[in-house]
């Protein structure tokens, strides 16, 4: 079965610190990992995305971070401002199938002033 | 505008009634998706679409019906609307990326 699995289930973190979202899948054939940013009453917004043949990846304050041995990815976020506290879902597809995006469960991220 | 929006945003309707979400996406991508939040469930496929006339079951498809008769539309509708079926969905795209729409709340009394 797909699975992708997402911890913590709520963060708090302090302006200025260091959010850490950590998931892990099953499915080898997964190629492509996403982490995806919600905010109330909208819909999911890619934030940044990383493929397996590249251990890490950063965008602005945001970095990836992939382990294809233990078949883990995470997301940092540095310098955590109360506008990132939103919901964030990491999720993997395989483009060699039907690009369904398997999500984790979400982490509800809250920066603290 | 470019973009894939969903109507209603808004809706509540009675048990057993057949209700139609709708979803439209201006970018001709192949691949679209329906998809429904839940509360410790996040997000849950339930159908997809590779082109027209092409669809498939997602993970939880039951009580769910879905059509794609042009590249651009792809309508889901509850044929008998329970109240497990309360929840937000989420239509989505994938050109390079997915692209979701803003959400459809739906409340079943």
């Amino acid at each position: 079965q797909q699975q992708v699995k997402q911890s913590p289930q709520s963060l708090i973190v302090q302006k200025g610190g260091i959010s850490i979202i950590n998931c892990a899948y099953e499915n080898t054939a997964f190629d492509y990992f996403p982490w995806y940013q919600q905010f109330p009453g909208k819909g999911p917004a890619l934030l940044i995305a990383i493929r397996p043949d590249v251990s890490e990846k950063k965008e602005g304050r945001f970095t990836i971070s992939f382990n294809k041995s233990a078949k883990q990815f995470s997301l940092h976020i540095m310098d955590s401002q109360p506008g990132d506290s939103a919901t964030y879902f990491c999720a993997a597809y395989s483009g060699a199938g039907s690009y369904q995006l398997t999500f984790g469960k979400g982490t509800k991220l809250s920066v603290i002033p | 505008d470019a973009g894939i929006t969903q109507s209603p945003r808004y809706k509540i309707t009675e048990t057993g009634r057949q209700v139609t979400l709708m979803c439209h996406q201006t970018w001709s991508h192949s691949y679209m998706f329906w998809y429904r939040q839940d509360l410790g469930h996040g997000l849950r496929l339930i159908y997809y679409s590779a082109a027209a006339d092409i669809t498939d079951k997602g993970e939880v498809p039951d009580g769910y019906v879905v059509s794609r008769s042009k590249t651009e539309n792809f309508p889901l509708t509850l044929e008998s609307a329970t109240r497990s079926q309360t929840s937000v969905y989420f239509c989505a795209s994938i050109g390079t990326e997915a692209f979701f729409g803003q959400g459809t709340r739906l409340t079943v009394v």
